[in-house]
């Protein structure tokens, strides 16, 4: 079974500063990895979508890693801001038999100070 | 282009009524999923529907709960006799068929008094 991991829980940082957020997962053998950001009282909004076979997405200030083989993945922010703050989530696709839902980590919760 | 959709965004509900929640997906995805997340816990699958094939009721969490899609597109979830450990924000995604990159709606938040 699946089981995907997100460190840390919770990160504070002062505006303008670069942030690593983690995520692992048990099983390598996956289809994609997407990472989504979730106000609150709010649904998902999809930030990047890695494929099993890509190294790296970049869109804007974000830049998220994929290394499947070590069952990690990481979003990099650069020069944060206080719009950032939010909740990071990161889901895998399988690629078996159940290879159509996500399975999500916990998320970490964001706060980006002025 | 227009988002999915989800409707009501707040329901609140007595112990033991019927509730329908309801989504839209975007236009021209086959596939369509319902989750749900609990304060404190992860999202969790419930059911998943592609195109005209069975869908997958694996991750429903009792036979209070069910779901259909009607001409496949709108979906309607269906909780009955709710119980107040049903409350929670119910989320639901459609997916494109090319990148496969699932795109989720607003979410309706169930409360149970």
């Amino acid at each position: 079974k699946q089981e995907v991991t997100q460190i840390p829980a919770a990160l504070s940082v002062p505006e303008g500063e670069n942030l690593v957020l983690n995520c692992s997962f048990t099983d390598s053998a996956i289809y994609n990895l997407q990472w989504f950001r979730q106000d609150p009282g709010k649904g998902l909004t999809s930030l990047l979508l890695i494929q099993s076979s890509q190294r790296e997405q970049t869109s804007g200030r974000l830049n998220a890693s994929l290394d499947k083989s070590s069952g990690r993945s990481t979003l990099y922010i650069a020069a944060s801001q206080p719009g950032d703050s939010a909740t990071y989530l990161c889901a895998v696709r399988g690629s078996g038999g159940s290879n159509y839902k996500l399975t999500f980590g916990k998320g970490t919760l964001l706060t980006v100070n002025p | 282009g227009a988002g999915v959709s989800q409707s009501p965004s707040n329901k609140v509900t007595e112990k033991g009524k019927d509730v329908e929640l309801r989504c839209d997906p975007i236009s021209g995805h086959t596939a369509l999923y319902w989750y749900r997340q609990s304060l404190g816990q992860g999202l969790e699958f419930l059911i998943y529907f592609q195109g005209n094939s069975a869908p997958d009721k694996s991750g429903l969490p009792s036979d209070r709960f069910s779901a259909e899609r009607t001409g496949g597109s709108v979906s309607t979830l269906t909780i009955q006799r709710t119980q107040q450990e049903d409350s929670a924000v119910y989320l639901c995604a459609s997916r494109d068929s090319y990148y496969n990159e699932q795109f989720f709606g607003p979410g309706t938040r169930l409360t149970v008094l």
